[in-house]
């Protein structure tokens, strides 16, 4: 089976940097993606890592470590709107999500 | 590119009908389209594996009668709530795997069902 563990809640200010942790257990593995859902949307893609190492998108990083079966989702420069709901998700034969992390970004 | 739409965005229907979900991937081809079931404040749950031409692969604890998938081409895949009750009122949302590259997987935006 596959499990995925995230911190359910983090707290942050603006301008600040936070990482939000994930661990996974998985038979089979593609790779560790990230999604951000507002409250009412939909998930959108963030990042997707299928190799070991840090991928960066603007204020966005994600890390990948497969040998400890560990990820992260960094975000920079903290911004009000960055408040929404975080997923990990991993790929292998479908995509499983994470219970998910809910991220407020306080004035 | 690597969009996939569904359709309706939202949908309100009375106890005992039944409501059809569609999804497309609009420009890729996708073998492979999944279906997740979200509730309030809760995470994706994987309902079923659907797969172009053959039958779909449900997770455990969903019903395959009421929660008929369909995955007739290459591009559309449809779930059809059967005799839905207000507890089936929930965000239905698809994706699709593209096989090109990274066997990445693109969401839908969603659909908003409300059961009376």
């Amino acid at each position: 089976g596959q499990s995925l563990e995230q911190p359910s809640e983090v707290t942050a200010v603006e301008g600040a940097i936070v990482q939000i942790n994930c661990t996974y257990q998985t038979s089979g593995f593609y790779g560790l993606s990230w999604y951000q859902q507002h409250d009412g949307g939909a998930p959108t893609f963030l990042s997707y890592n299928a190799l070991d190492g840090l991928e960066e998108t603007g204020r966005f990083s994600s890390f990948l470590s497969r040998s400890d079966s560990y990820g992260y989702l960094l975000l920079q420069e903290l911004q009000m709107k960055d408040s929404a709901s975080y997923f990990c998700a991993v790929s292998a034969n479908d995509m499983r999500f994470g219970a998910g992390t809910r991220l407020t970004v306080k004035p | 590119g690597a969009v996939v739409s569904q359709h309706p965005s939202w949908v309100i229907c009375k106890s005992g009908t039944s409501v059809k979900i569609e999804c497309r991937s609009l420009d890729f081809q996708a073998t492979t389209m999944f279906w997740y079931r979200q509730f309030p404040k809760q995470s994706l749950m994987l309902m079923a594996t659907s797969n172009e031409g053959s039958k779909a692969t449900y997770e455990q604890g969903v019903e395959k009668d009421k929660f008929l998938i369909n995955h007739a081409s290459l591009t559309l895949s449809t779930l059809t709530v059967t005799s839905a009750h207000p507890e089936d009122s929930s965000f239905y949302i698809c994706s699709a795997r593209d096989n090109r590259g990274l066997n990445e997987q693109f969401f839908g935006p969603g659909t908003r069902l409300t059961v009376l």
